[in-house]
């Protein structure tokens, strides 16, 4: 069965602090993506890895920077957390254009 | 630049009630096209995947329909039961990358 797992389900950071939000998927697939979900703005594209040591922008990757060592682990990386990156953050991974979802962190910034 | 729409952005319905979900695309270039659901607070599931050679998918009471040519996809949830209360989103791949573009969603309650 096809698994994506996330760090941690919630997470409470200060402004200013580094956050790692690791993804581990199982099933060999190359793609992996970060989403960010914020009410009235649906789902929006943070970067994706289309190999390991690859990345790409999406459509919002100021302040975010990612990590892929791993073919199996994508981290998504905040330099210093901001309010304004308070969120849902998605992980997910995919092999021929599928994409397969991880639970999701909700990060709270305060 | 395509661009994915889903009406209505929220439906109420009778529990028992067969439904329709719709999912409009603007370029009809897509490779495949994904629905998924949402619960609150939680990550998304996949439901069906289309390829765009394919007319339709079923699974249980769950059946996607595409119309490439006229860039739509339905839904149709048959027998409708309060725990398919849930948000519904389409997603389509285009032929040129390995990005997917969203629809916002319909958000969906079976009223008991």
């Amino acid at each position: 069965d096809v698994k994506v797992t996330q760090s941690s389900r919630y997470l409470v950071k200060r402004t200013g602090e580094k956050v790692f939000l690791e993804c581990v998927q199982d099933m060999d697939h190359e793609n992996m993506f970060w989403y960010r979900q914020d009410p009235g703005l649906g789902l929006r594209l943070i970067y994706f890895s289309y190999d390991v040591k690859m990345k790409e922008k999406g459509d919002i990757p100021e302040g975010y920077s990612v990590s892929r060592e791993k073919k199996e682990r994508f981290s998504l990386i905040l330099e210093s957390a901001s309010t304004n990156q308070t969120s849902m953050y998605l992980c997910a991974s995919s092999s021929d254009r599928e994409q397969y979802f991880g639970p999701g962190t909700r990060l709270t910034v305060t | 630049k395509q661009e994915v729409t889903q009406i209505p952005a929220a439906l109420s319905v009778p529990e028992g009630e067969n439904l329709v979900l719709n999912c409009s695309f603007t370029d009809s270039a897509i490779y495949n096209l994904q629905w998924f659901r949402q619960d609150p607070g939680k990550g998304l599931t996949s439901l069906l995947l289309i390829q765009s050679s394919q007319r339709e998918q079923t699974s249980g009471r769950l059946n996607a329909s595409l119309d490439k040519s006229s860039g739509r996809s339905t839904l149709y949830i048959a027998a409708s039961q309060p725990g398919d209360s849930a948000t519904y989103l389409c997603a389509v791949y285009m032929d040129s990358n390995y990005q997917l573009i969203w629809g916002a969603g319909t958000k969906l309650i079976i009223k008991p």
